[in-house]
């Protein structure tokens, strides 16, 4: 089985501050892992993902998040939030090599809300 | 949200009646999914489907139902079996190679009258 641990139901950050948004899996073999965010009332947008190679991955609007293999994370990080970065973050693993079956489905995490302050 | 549309954005079940929420791409993807969100619960996944005519149950499978006659559709009925319907549910899609982004629709919210 594989899953995802979201510990933070909700961070809180100044606008211009660094944030992180804390990620930790569990798969059997190799992950595939990504972020997406959500706006309210909104579907979920691709933020980043890690497939292979460099554990420092770098996506949309000026995020960025790592790999550690030996900590199973993938933690999301930004180096200046924006108040406009306040939504909704999901945390998703699928494992590479199809171990888990099911169409190579994604297994998400519960969510953290980023809300950031002026 | 580009590339896959879901409609109604709204729509209200009486009860004992099944509704059926629309799911369209135009990216010419294989894979299609179905899911379920509720406050603190993240994405459940319902119904996917990998090829024409072809789905498969996901976990939560009970009181709905599919159908995959066109690559780019992917309807969901939500029958009067699912007792607690009341949720926000998304589309999303997927390229065939297993490295490809799942890309999701805007979402409908379903509401019981």
């Amino acid at each position: 089985a594989q899953s995802v641990a979201q510990p933070e139901d909700q961070v809180n950050v100044a606008e211009g501050n660094p944030l992180t948004v804390k990620c930790t899996y569990s798969v059997s073999g190799n992950p595939y892992l990504f972020w997406y965010v959500q706006y309210p009332n909104r579907g979920l947008q691709f933020l980043l993902k890690y497939i292979t190679g460099d554990n420092l991955v770098k996506g949309s609007y000026g995020f960025e998040a790592e790999f550690n293999k030996s900590q199973t994370s993938f933690h999301l990080k930004k180096p200046s939030a924006l108040v406009s970065d306040s939504a909704l973050y999901f945390c998703a693993v699928r494992d590479r090599e199809g171990l888990t079956g099911g169409g190579n489905k994604l297994t998400f995490g519960t969510g953290t809300q980023l809300k950031v302050e002026l | 949200d580009g590339g896959i549309t879901q409609s109604p954005k709204y729509l209200f079940r009486k009860e004992g009646q099944n509704v059926t929420l629309s799911c369209e791409q135009n990216l010419n993807h294989d894979a299609m999914y179905w899911y379920r969100q509720d406050p603190g619960q993240g994405l459940r996944l319902i119904y996917y489907s990998q090829i024409v005519n072809d789905f498969q149950k996901g976990d939560i499978a009970e009181g709905y139902s599919v159908s995959r006659e066109k690559k780019e559709s992917f309807p969901l009925t939500v029958t009067s079996a699912q007792k607690n319907p009341t949720a926000f549910y998304l589309c999303a899609s997927r390229g065939m190679t297993v490295q490809e982004t799942q890309y999701f629709g805007p979402g409908t919210r379903l509401l019981v009258l």
